[in-house]
């Protein structure tokens, strides 16, 4: 079993919809979460991070985990076109441990 | 690209040689970070150095070398003993050792083609 599961998709929505991005994870000592954006032929940029379990908002972004289920979840409301790119999830352990990212999830908004 | 430069963005050799790419950062981060990114792969740590003068191998060191003279820059070199050179690397960083890992910062990215 991989450490950190992500489905590559891609998946399309139109505009406007509310999209949900997910990983799962078999290691119970991950405590980071983070969430990276990134467009074609450039550099992941990172979106949210958040420690533990719980939710945590930033405008159109909302982070998720669940500890219990080992599943951390994106959601991007009244998505648009720009948010198309693929999205990396990415755990670690403690703050001194490297980070393992997910394969990524190709999103297409759909005009 | 949150003030980390990468150059160049396409860089093309032939098999067998040997070729660096650059990783310069004005973040003022004490560790940075090389990553392979393959499509179907996710990324993969190369290296990573927590502070000047020292590095530590990742996951997929074999063919690779890296030297950290100075705070600012973290040159990858690709040897000819790397068997599939070809892909996009990444370069990170992050803040001070210690105060995690997380929260690393991308380059915007070297596109590297052998044939």
């Amino acid at each position: 079993q991989k450490e950190v599961e992500q489905d590559p998709g891609p998946l399309s929505v139109p505009e406007g919809a509310i999209v949900s991005l997910n990983c799962t994870y078999s290691n119970s000592a991950f405590q980071y979460f983070m969430w990276y954006r990134q467009y074609s032929r450039k550099g992941p940029e990172l979106l949210m991070y958040t420690y533990s379990s719980g939710n945590k908002e930033d405008g159109r972004f909302t982070a998720q985990v669940d500890k219990s289920s080992k599943y951390i979840s994106l959601f991007i409301r009244d998505s648009q076109p720009s948010d198309s790119a693929t999205y990396l999830c990415a755990m670690s352990a403690s703050r001194d441990d490297k980070i393992i990212f997910g394969k990524g999830t190709r999103l297409h908004i759909l005009p | 690209d949150g003030g980390i430069t990468q150059s160049p963005k396409y860089l093309f050799r032939k098999e067998g040689q040997n070729v660096t790419l650059s990783c310069e950062q004005n973040l003022n981060h004490d560790a940075m970070y090389w990553y392979r990114q393959d499509p179907g792969q996710g990324l993969r740590l190369i290296y990573y150095s927590q502070i000047v003068n020292d590095f530590q191998k990742g996951d997929i060191a074999e063919g690779y070398s890296v030297s950290r003279e100075k705070k600012e820059s973290f040159p990858l070199t690709v040897t000819s003993a790397q068997k599939n050179p070809t892909a996009f690397y990444l370069c990170a960083s992050s803040p001070t050792p210690g105060q995690g890992l997380y929260e690393q910062y991308f380059g915007p990215g070297t596109r590297l083609t052998v044939t």
